[in-house]
């Protein structure tokens, strides 16, 4: 069973910053079984980045995914006020324990 | 516009079954499959299983084998998850996604399920 891990659990920034959160899995997966999904509190995941690196449809191209193998990255080029919230990566039947993205 | 629309909180005592569904419109019933992501109070998301709508094939986590059962509905698009024997630890929101590209594209808003005595 491939196992994902996230870090950094907390990332404190500012509006206007860089976030570059990472995802680590137990074993190579396919780059086409990689996404990642926002979440805010009371709210359902939406749906991020698929395939590693497609923005989904409707999503800024401040987001962006990159990565192979077993080491897969989320970047949000310069952080909006509405980008505070949980971000998880997921590959098939497994999520990643999600980084939570939070104002400093 | 994709939509899929969930049947409201429920709440239930230990040991008893809950029965949730999913409405999907917008779209062509059959060509997706749909999963079912559960996640308990503060904690992350948990895959449960997953159904297709066409056939009602289904594929369940290890976890809940012999716990849980997707059936849908094609008559009325709709996708069912009953889940039996509840326990205090199954208290959660769950929620239908529908599956694309190998993701979860559209998501419900979502129902929570409460499990105390």
């Amino acid at each position: 069973e491939i196992v994902l891990t996230q870090s950094p659990g907390t990332l404190s920034l500012s509006p206007g910053e860089r976030a570059t959160l990472s995802c680590r899995a137990s074993q190579s997966v396919s780059s086409s079984y990689l996404a990642w999904y926002q979440q805010k509190p009371g709210q359902a995941p939406r749906l991020l980045i698929y395939g590693a690196s497609s923005r989904a449809t409707g999503i800024p191209d401040r987001f962006s995914g990159s990565g192979s193998g077993t080491d897969f990255t989320l970047t949000i080029s310069r952080l909006e006020p509405e980008d505070f919230a949980v971000y998880y990566c997921q590959q098939y039947g497994t999520f990643g324990p999600g980084t939570k993205v939070d104002i400093k | 516009q994709v939509q899929l629309v969930q049947s409201g909180a429920e709440v239930k005592k230990p040991g008893a079954s809950v029965k949730v569904s999913c409405k999907a419109s917008g779209y062509t019933f059959t060509s997706y499959y749909m999963h079912w992501v559960r996640q308990a109070p503060g904690q992350g998301l948990e895959w449960m299983g997953i159904i297709n709508p066409s056939g009602g094939s289904t594929s369940y986590a290890q976890k809940f084998q012999g716990r849980v059962t997707m059936t849908r509905d094609t008559s009325t698009s709709t996708v069912y998850m009953e889940l039996s024997s509840l326990r205090s630890e199954d208290t959660a929101v769950y929620y239908c996604a529908r599956g694309h590209s190998n993701c979860l594209d559209y998501w419900g808003q979502g129902t929570l399920v409460t499990v105390s005595s």
